[in-house]
């Protein structure tokens, strides 16, 4: 109940493709989903996070579509570009209690020039 | 960008040694995290802190332990290094207390290598 599922494990697409990532979670209780992006050699960092009570958030070329009811999330990257190449984790967290984030498991998305 | 540092960044030690990993946050972030990741892999928490004094074991099984006395301060501290520890090690803050979402920070990693 406590797992985040992330899906693919790895993507390629052309540049200025739509790259695609998606996550399903269980637990009910979670009220923050965001999504962090690591570059080679260098810590995760947050890209864009959502709360369930909203269906979307854009920011910029990175949108986030939330589905409440089917308890999935996904990470849209339109007009890919090469410097999209990273690993991105999908994470989800409950804002009251105790608790620790859970990340999923990572996608290395790889755009082709 | 967050100010979250972490020392050594790179490390080759030899089986059997003690080794403390350092991290420090300038952010006065209350919660702090170790994790343990192979590049581009899944991210495996082994420690967390609430803050100064608390600590808790993550999913990973560790042989490793932490500290927290001072709030900008979590260092790592490996009793024996195993070949089995290599790994890149990375430490992330949150400001959960103030801002009410676990929005972590990461410092840059420390790629430890055990001979």
């Amino acid at each position: 109940q406590q797992q985040v599922k992330q899906s693919p494990q790895s993507l390629i697409v052309q540049k200025g493709g739509i790259s695609i990532i998606n996550c399903a979670y269980e637990n009910t209780a979670f009220d923050y989903f965001p999504w962090y992006q690591q570059f080679p050699g260098k810590g995760p960092a947050l890209l864009i996070a959502i709360r369930p009570d909203v269906s979307e958030k854009k920011e910029g070329r990175f949108t986030i579509s939330f589905n409440k009811s089917a308890k999935q999330f996904s990470l849209h990257i339109m007009d890919s570009q090469p410097g999209d190449s990273a690993t991105y984790f999908c994470a989800a967290s409950k804002s009251t209690g105790g608790f620790k984030t859970i990340f999923g498991a990572g996608t290395r998305l790889f755009v082709k020039a | 960008e967050a100010d979250i540092y972490q020392t050594p960044r790179y490390l080759v030690i030899g089986t059997g040694k003690k080794i403390t990993l350092e991290c420090s946050q300038t952010m006065g972030h209350d919660k702090m995290y170790w994790y343990q990741q192979d590049p581009g892999m899944e991210l495996h928490l082994i420690h967390y802190s609430y803050g100064v004094n608390s600590t808790e074991k993550g999913d990973l099984s560790s042989e490793s332990t932490v500290s927290r006395i001072r709030t900008e301060h979590f260092p790592l501290t490996l009793e024996s290094a195993r070949p089995s520890h290599t790994s890149q090690y990375l430490c992330a803050s949150s400001d959960y207390m103030r801002v009410g979402t676990d929005t972590q920070y990461f410092g840059p990693g420390t790629r430890l290598t055990v001979l």
